[in-house]
């Protein structure tokens, strides 16, 4: 079974420009989330789905950070203009339907952006 | 005051030692709880839930105390593969959830 697919692995751009991060969850899993991870911080929580609508957008850090997840499926987040303190590890994780808090989450490999 | 506190470490110790890790969280109507290991620039991969009655998966055993709002991982036989850093979870929320992590704690395991 696949797991958490994310697209790019890696990506470097200008201060300004517009990046976009994919995450594909492992199938049937009704639950994404995404992460992000700056250089020496811990990991932090930004946002969850349940299939298409936003559950939980809390940790969103600013207005140039927006998530989708049309049609339940994969799921975008968009940084628009990107900044330097973007910079870091965003990771994107699922998990199956039903109770959230008990269930295991499974991480992708992560996008890293370095916005220069 | 952070939401869940772990010992950064690192903590150095060799092959067979018995190594101990500390997390404590803030929240009391947290829900769950969990050990995950993250090796360098890799994803986090769950490890361990733990159970309030105290769990344990082969050389790894982990705790939960409510009361104290504590949680623990004891590694016992150290293997070199242990190597990584070790990321307390804790989970709560009502509807959705939402997933705190702590900062991880490092451990290196030396022959």
């Amino acid at each position: 079974e696949a797991g958490v697919t994310q697209f790019p692995s890696h990506s470097v751009i200008e201060k300004g420009q517009t990046v976009t991060l994919r995450c594909d969850p492992i199938s049937g899993h009704d639950n994404l989330y995404w992460y992000r991870r700056v250089m020496g911080k811990e990991i932090k929580f930004l946002l969850h789905f349940v299939k298409e609508s936003k559950q939980d957008e809390s940790g969103m850090p600013n207005n140039r950070f927006l998530a989708e997840r049309t049609g339940g499926t994969y799921s975008t987040l968009k940084v628009q203009p990107a900044e330097l303190e973007d910079s870091g590890v965003y990771f994107c994780a699922s998990s199956p339907t039903g109770q959230g808090w008990g269930n295991t989450i499974y991480f992708g490999e992560g996008s890293w952006l370095t916005v220069v | 005051r952070k939401e869940v506190e772990q010992d950064p470490g690192p903590f150095n110790v060799p092959e067979g030692a018995t190594v101990a890790f500390n997390c404590t969280y803030s929240n009391s109507a947290s829900q769950s709880f969990f050990w995950y290991r993250q090796d360098c620039r890799k994803e986090p991969k769950l490890l361990m839930s733990v159970y309030s009655s105290g769990n344990e998966d082969g050389r790894f055993t982990a705790q939960l105390n409510r009361a104290s709002q504590y949680i623990s991982l004891l590694i016992r036989d150290s293997k070199l593969s242990d190597s990584a850093t070790y990321l307390c979870v804790v989970n709560y929320g009502t509807g959705g959830f939402k997933t705190i992590f702590g900062a991880g704690t490092r451990l290196f395991v030396k022959a």
